[in-house]
């Protein structure tokens, strides 16, 4: 059974701090992973995607991969009031024709 | 301009109806799918096809129906046989098959009076 945790929230950061997000899985072998940020009401858009174990770095995100360990996290340098959403975190593994999403966790940025 | 289109925006459906809904891509994809999401839970699979006359049902299909005649549609019907079909539908795309990155239509809010 493939799995992805994340911690429902709420998380809530004051503006300008660093929200750190972050993403458990089961089952070793998994390839990509990804980010999406989803608006109350809107679809989930993608923020990054990593696949190889250290730090991707975009803008004020940056994802963290650490296979061992089966986490990946996802930071928000300068957190603004508009990053407040909820962050869904997917996984794609190698043996599995299927992505799976997290249930999200939702972050509250206050002004 | 490239991009995922689904319509309608909002859709209400009176018990024991089926209705469908539309799903367009332009950006060449192979693979398409769909995805239902409750009020505070994630998403979860329904359908999902990797090539044209070919697809596979994902973790809850029962209920639902699809085809994949074109490429770039995947149109998805919720038949009276559905119980609960209130909910958030979200169409996807990747390139390449399954795993890639997927883009998310605007989705369609679908509501059961």
């Amino acid at each position: 059974q493939k799995e992805v945790e994340q911690n429902s929230g709420p998380l809530s950061v004051p503006e300008g701090a660093i929200a750190s997000l972050n993403c458990t899985y089961s089952d070793r072998g998994s390839q990509s992973f990804f980010w999406y940020r989803q608006y109350s009401g809107k679809s989930p858009e993608l923020i990054m995607s990593i696949y190889s174990n250290g730090d991707k770095e975009d803008g004020r995100f940056t994802a963290q991969l650490n296979k061992a360990s089966q986490y990946v996290s996802l930071l928000i340098r300068d957190s603004q009031p508009s990053d407040s959403a909820t962050y869904l975190c997917a996984v794609k593994w190698t043996s599995y024709d299927k992505v799976i999403f997290g249930p999200g966790t939702s972050l509250s940025v206050i002004p | 301009d490239g991009g995922i289109t689904q319509s309608p925006k909002y859709l209400f459906r009176k018990e024991g109806q089926n209705v469908t809904l539309s799903c367009e891509q332009n950006l060449n994809h192979d693979a398409m799918y769909w995805y239902r999401q409750d009020p505070g839970q994630g998403l979860r699979l329904i359908y999902y096809s990797q090539i044209v006359n070919d697809f596979q049902k994902g973790d809850i299909a029962e209920g639902y129906s699809v085809s994949r005649e074109k490429k770039e549609s995947f149109p998805l019907t919720v038949t009276s046989a559905q119980k609960n079909p209130t909910a958030f539908y979200l169409c996807a795309s990747s390139m390449e098959g399954l795993g890639d990155t997927q883009y998310f239509g605007p989705g369609t809010r679908l509501t059961v009076l």
